[in-house]
């Protein structure tokens, strides 16, 4: 199994609603990420798991608040977001996080709308 | 991470070959050079990586001049399926140094009948 599924696929939310998504990968991946892309951009790395410890975080608003619970599953939890936080966000897991030869496996991705 | 420039768009057309030249002139000795493909409203896939030289998968080939300060993706005979955004990634990161994994802005390929 090479997939890395994300739920849910869409998602429409008020700035003051709390929403979490969620990510999950069953490669036996040590490594996963979280990125941001809005519309004709790059992805942008917003936090990168590494043996289920935050490594990286991209100096990312607090009203995203990442979270894994295990291996296998990654959370993003939103609360309090704006209009310009409207995305594509983006799940992804490699064998482990150093060095160049750990391919990123991508998820489809949560299109979100803050409205 | 090195920093990347690939052209903004390309057209060509069903069973050409297309090369994607990217360049990236100060990469480091232990940097690698990675290609992701995008098609629209899904996460990017991994096609080829490579360190020196020449490496060719399934789906792809991927060329490296001797100084390493370019690299060209090569698609043998393209489709109509082959039209999305391509991005060449050029590093080595680890979680002990203070690189970022950034894509570049990425050539959007249009593959026309």
């Amino acid at each position: 199994d090479t997939e890395v599924t994300q739920t849910p696929k869409h998602l429409v939310m008020g700035m003051t609603n709390k929403k979490s998504l969620k990510c999950e990968q069953h490669m036996g991946h040590r490594a996963m990420y979280w990125y941001k892309q809005k519309a004709k951009k790059p992805p942008e790395l917003m936090f990168v798991y590494s043996y289920e410890k935050l490594s990286i975080n991209e100096s990312v608003p607090s009203r995203f608040s990442p979270e894994c619970p295990n291996s296998s599953l990654l959370n993003l939890h939103l609360h309090a977001l704006q209009p310009e936080d409207s995305a594509l966000y983006l799940c992804a897991s490699s064998q482990d996080s150093g060095g160049p030869s750990y391919e990123q496996y991508f998820g489809p991705g949560t299109r979100l709308t803050v409205t | 991470l090195a920093k990347t420039t690939q052209p903004i768009s390309m057209d060509s057309y069903e069973g050409q070959e297309v090369n994607i030249t990217c360049s990236h002139n100060n990469i480091a000795t232990n940097d690698y050079i990675t290609w992701y493909q995008q098609f629209p409203s899904q996460g990017p896939r991994f096609i080829i990586q490579g360190y020196k030289t020449k490496v060719t998968n399934e789906v792809a080939s991927l060329f490296i001049p001797a100084d390493r300060k370019s690299s060209t993706l090569s698609l043998p005979r393209v489709s109509l399926s082959d039209t999305a955004v391509y991005y060449c990634l050029v590093g080595e990161w680890a979680m002990n140094r203070d690189d970022k994994i950034i894509f570049g802005k990425g050539t959007r390929l249009h593959i026309l009948p």
